[in-house]
């Protein structure tokens, strides 16, 4: 059974740095391109970026509204996901979801993790 | 950017009713098109990839359709599990980009 567990949110002055985490299981990770998507409160889904995988050489994308503040990474031995994100802004406040890729979308999601940034 | 633009914004509908909800590509996306429901404080769940391709698992009654610039999602008999918001997602170019979604509320 695939599974993604998201990790890290909390409260975070702005300006300030958080890094969130998703462990996955059930599934060869290294294989699969990786996304984050994040949703504001009583908002819309919004991607913010991908990662694919090693063969494609981790080529990152990402959404303008983080570029150059936010970075994705993986760690294919700890079958890891992960999403530092500094200069964070009020607007950035939001459920980070991430998700497996399967080169057609994503098709399994973890349950979310809130990051809330305010002072 | 591509723009989704999904219709309509809310519905209200009944067991058993047909459901019909539409989003429109502001450029050609071939058919780089997902379907997701979402409920109330739950993660997304994909029901249609590509277009017209059903999620493994998700119950017949829902189909896509469409190509280009103009898709739709259909539910053939509503039940009361499909009570949710629904949004259209692409993935032909970046950066990717959902619809703005489409509660579909109890009548």
């Amino acid at each position: 059974e695939v599974q993604l567990v998201e990790s890290g949110g909390g409260l975070v002055q702005p300006g300030g740095s958080l890094r969130l985490s998703c462990a996955a299981s059930g599934f060869t990770f290294s294989d699969h391109y990786m996304d984050w998507v994040r949703q504001a409160p009583g908002k819309g889904l919004e991607w913010v970026g991908r990662i694919k995988n090693k063969v494609e050489s981790n080529i990152t994308e990402y959404a303008a509204s983080v570029k150059g503040r936010f970075t994705i990474s993986r760690d294919d031995s700890k079958n890891s996901l992960y999403l530092q994100m500094n200069s964070l802004k009020t607007e950035d406040t939001a459920v980070y979801y991430c998700g497996r890729d399967t080169d057609a979308s994503i098709d399994y999601w973890g349950q979310g993790v809130l990051v809330t940034v305010s002072s | 950017d591509i723009q989704m633009t999904q219709s309509p914004s809310s519905l209200s509908a009944s067991v058993g009713d047909r459901v019909t909800i539409t989003c429109r590509a502001s450029q050609g996306i071939r058919n780089d098109l997902s379907w997701y429901h979402q409920k109330s404080g739950k993660a997304p769940k994909r029901l249609i990839y590509a277009a017209s391709s059903l999620q493994s698992g998700v119950p017949s009654r829902f189909s896509g359709s469409g190509s280009g610039t103009e898709f739709t999602l259909t539910i053939s008999s509503l039940q009361p599990e499909d009570f949710a918001t629904y949004y259209c997602l692409q993935y032909n170019s970046y950066p990717w980009t959902f619809g703005q979604g489409t509660k579909v509320e109890i009548k």
